[in-house]
């Protein structure tokens, strides 16, 4: 079965401070990887995927086979980086985005 | 342009009542995709359309819930008999071409939601 893992509820970190939001998954074959954000108020929206190893806002993501693990980190955090970010895998059984359950990101002044 | 956009935003149900949710898609786009996200929860795959037809319903939680595109545009989510745990937030998404096109993930863009409430 295919499933994602973010063990973190709620992480708060100072601004400037490094940030890891954490996803494990399972998954059988090559996954695709996928970090969607929902800021207030805001829709659900693609922040970065693991195939085009780009940085977006600062943040980047490497998946890590081995591990079954694909964290997103930002070196410095910003209070606008403030929101749910979802973790998700792109299932080839179904054609799907499987989510995890989120992690609050609350980066504090 | 516009985007995905879902009537009506909220939607307070009392239990046994039949609701209907709207997804407009962005214009042109060939899938479509419904998601339910429970409190606290991040967003459950319910269905998907390639134009009018759907290829997976695999994620219906009963037979309470039916969902159609007839035309391949405008999509509707039908609860039958609302329940309490019907209560959720409705996601709809599209995408431009059918998911895996080429070998490459499509980008699938997220609507804001029907907030449904069964009391």
């Amino acid at each position: 079965a295919q499933r994602v893992t973010q063990p973190e509820k709620l992480l708060s970190v100072f601004k400037g401070a490094p940030v890891e939001l954490k996803c494990n998954y399972s998954y059988s074959g090559s996954p695709e990887l996928f970090w969607y954000v929902q800021y207030s108020r805001q829709r659900l929206q693609l922040l970065l995927r693991h195939i085009s190893r780009e940085s977006i806002k600062g943040f980047t993501a490497d998946l890590n086979k081995g591990e079954t693990s694909f964290h997103l980190k930002k070196p410095f955090a910003q209070e606008e980086d403030s929101a749910m970010y979802y973790c998700a895998l792109w299932s080839l059984y179904g054609n799907k985005l499987v989510f995890g359950a989120g992690t609050i990101l609350r980066v504090k002044s | 342009g516009a985007g995905v956009s879902q009537s009506p935003r909220y939607k307070v149900a009392k239990r046994g009542q039949d609701v209907a949710l709207r997804c407009d898609p962005i214009s042109g786009h060939v899938s479509l995709f419904w998601y339910q996200q429970a409190l606290g929860q991040g967003p459950e795959f319910l269905t998907y359309f390639q134009n009018e037809a759907q290829l997976d319903k695999s994620g219906l939680p009963s037979d309470r819930f039916f969902a159609e595109r007839p035309e391949g545009s405008v999509s509707t989510l039908k609860i039958q008999r609302t329940q309490q745990e019907d209560s959720a937030v409705y996601l709809c998404a599209s995408s431009l071409n059918s998911p895996k096109t080429g070998g490459t993930y499509n980008e699938q863009f997220f609507g804001p939601g029907t907030r449904l409430t069964v009391l």
